[in-house]
């Protein structure tokens, strides 16, 4: 198993142009989560899903969408990149809700 | 608010024990998690606590009191290998993970 995979693992945007952080999961599980992790801080939820066709909003949505079509995918859109988008995003997953969740390697993005 | 508080940063020698805390102040309680993050890696999951006492993993325990909204992490034998960040998060009410900001813990020969 590959577990859970992230591309690309660089990504550096001007200000105003759009992304998709792609998200791959290979355990059948059907929570799926998005976080981003700047220095000195926790990570935060941007968004997550409990199952293909079904996605919530988390602590910090504004700028970002997500999709879930498959119980595999859950891609991660940026729309009119901003500064304050600089960040590293990790995807999750895990089985039920209360399972520990598993990373993957994350995408590290500059804004400029 | 919801609240996570653990260490900036701790330094230990190796082979010995390090205590890493951390206290919470969340809207509900679904359980409490460890992990480890090494520098410019993804976390990795290391230990759950939703009832109050210690769960043991080889050298790694992890110790909850939910009436204090405390927990620790444990690590015994200290390696070299060890040197990472060390993540608390606690599951609120609505089964969303509430992070700290990690601790960094530094081990010297």
């Amino acid at each position: 198993n590959a577990g859970v995979t992230q591309t690309p693992k660089f990504r550096i945007l001007k200000i105003g142009q759009s992304m998709t952080l792609q998200c791959t999961q290979d355990m059948n599980h059907n929570y799926m989560y998005w976080y981003r992790q700047d220095p000195g801080m926790g990570l935060k939820l941007i968004y997550y899903s409990v199952g293909a066709g079904i996605t919530d909003k988390g602590e910090v949505p504004n700028g970002y969408n997500v999709s879930r079509s498959t119980t595999e995918d859950f891609p991660l859109r940026l729309e009119l990149a901003a500064p304050s988008q600089t960040s590293v995003y990790f995807c999750a997953s895990s089985i039920h809700r209360d399972s520990a969740q598993f990373f993957g390697p994350g995408t590290r993005l500059t804004v400029l | 608010g919801q609240n996570i508080d653990q260490p900036t940063e701790m330094t230990a020698t190796e082979g010995a024990i390090v205590q890493i805390n951390c206290t919470y102040q969340t809207s509900g309680f679904n359980g409490l998690f460890w992990y480890q993050q090494h520098a410019g890696e993804a976390p990795t999951f290391l230990s759950y606590n939703v009832l109050d006492g210690l769960e043991e993993k080889g050298r790694f325990s992890s110790f909850l009191s939910r009436s204090k909204g405390y927990s620790y992490l444990l690590l015994k034998e200290l390696q070299m290998k060890d040197s990472a960040s060390y993540l608390c998060a606690v599951l609120d009410s609505n089964y969303q993970l509430i992070w700290g900001a990690g601790t960094k813990l530094i081990i010297k020969p």
